[in-house]
């Protein structure tokens, strides 16, 4: 079955470089593309990239100075890269996968997330 | 970029109500709109996309509703489980932007 789970360390100092692994199972990363999605504590969602199924990327215009994702698909792992990391990057880092239907994209399975604090 | 806003943020019913939920696209989006349902400490969970089309396994209690920039969640005789955070996104174009979520609490 389809399975997604992130993986990375739990906490990360200000101004360093937050390195996430997004394991996926089910499905190949050469057919769909994989989001990556990020929750404050108590706030709402935020979304921050697309790796598309060919390996192009898409950014949130308002990450996309310190951010990179990019994958490795014979592992089946979706990466993503942050730099400069703040206080306000304290956050739940989730990966979901891509579908569309009906001209409508969405995502339709969802890791379980990982907790990132910054903090020194 | 397309923004999309929620409202209400928050709203306290009984099991048994209905309750609806709307989402304001800033520009047309063809219809190409989602909604997920999210319980503290879980993942988002998809319920609709398409404006109306239900995910697989959701119950017929939940529907979806609209077009062009204005759309609505309705769900028809609450269930205990159902009290959670409801979140739209705009599903046309990147950045997949998400509203700002509605918390459905119990009265």
């Amino acid at each position: 079955q389809v399975q997604l789970k992130e993986s990375g360390p739990g906490l990360v100092q200000p101004s360093e470089t937050l390195s996430l692994t997004c394991t996926v199972s089910g499905f190949s990363l050469t057919s769909y593309g994989v989001n990556w999605v990020r929750q404050p504590p108590g706030k709402g969602l935020e979304w921050m990239g697309t790796i598309w199924n060919d390996g192009s990327t898409d950014y949130n215009s308002a990450l996309k100075s310190r951010l990179s994702i990019s994958r490795d698909t014979s592992k089946s792992q979706v990466f993503l890269k942050m730099n400069s990391l703040q206080t306000e990057d304290t956050a739940i880092y989730l990966c979901a996968r891509d579908r569309v239907n009906y001209g409508s994209y969405y995502f339709d399975y969802w890791g379980q997330g990982v907790m990132v604090t910054v903090s020194s | 970029d397309i923004q999309m806003t929620q409202s209400p943020t928050s709203l306290a019913a009984s099991v048994g109500e209905s309750v609806t939920i709307t989402c304001l696209a800033s520009e047309d989006i063809y219809g190409s709109l989602v909604w997920y349902q999210q319980k503290p400490g879980k993942s988002p969970q998809l319920l609709i996309y398409g404006a109306t089309i239900l995910e697989d396994g959701i119950p017929s209690r939940f529907s979806g509703s609209g077009s062009d920039t204005q759309y609505s969640l309705k769900i028809n005789s609450l269930q205990p489980e159902d009290f959670a955070s409801y979140y739209c996104q705009n599903g046309l174009s990147t950045p997949r932007t998400f509203g700002a979520g509605t918390k459905l609490e119990l009265k």
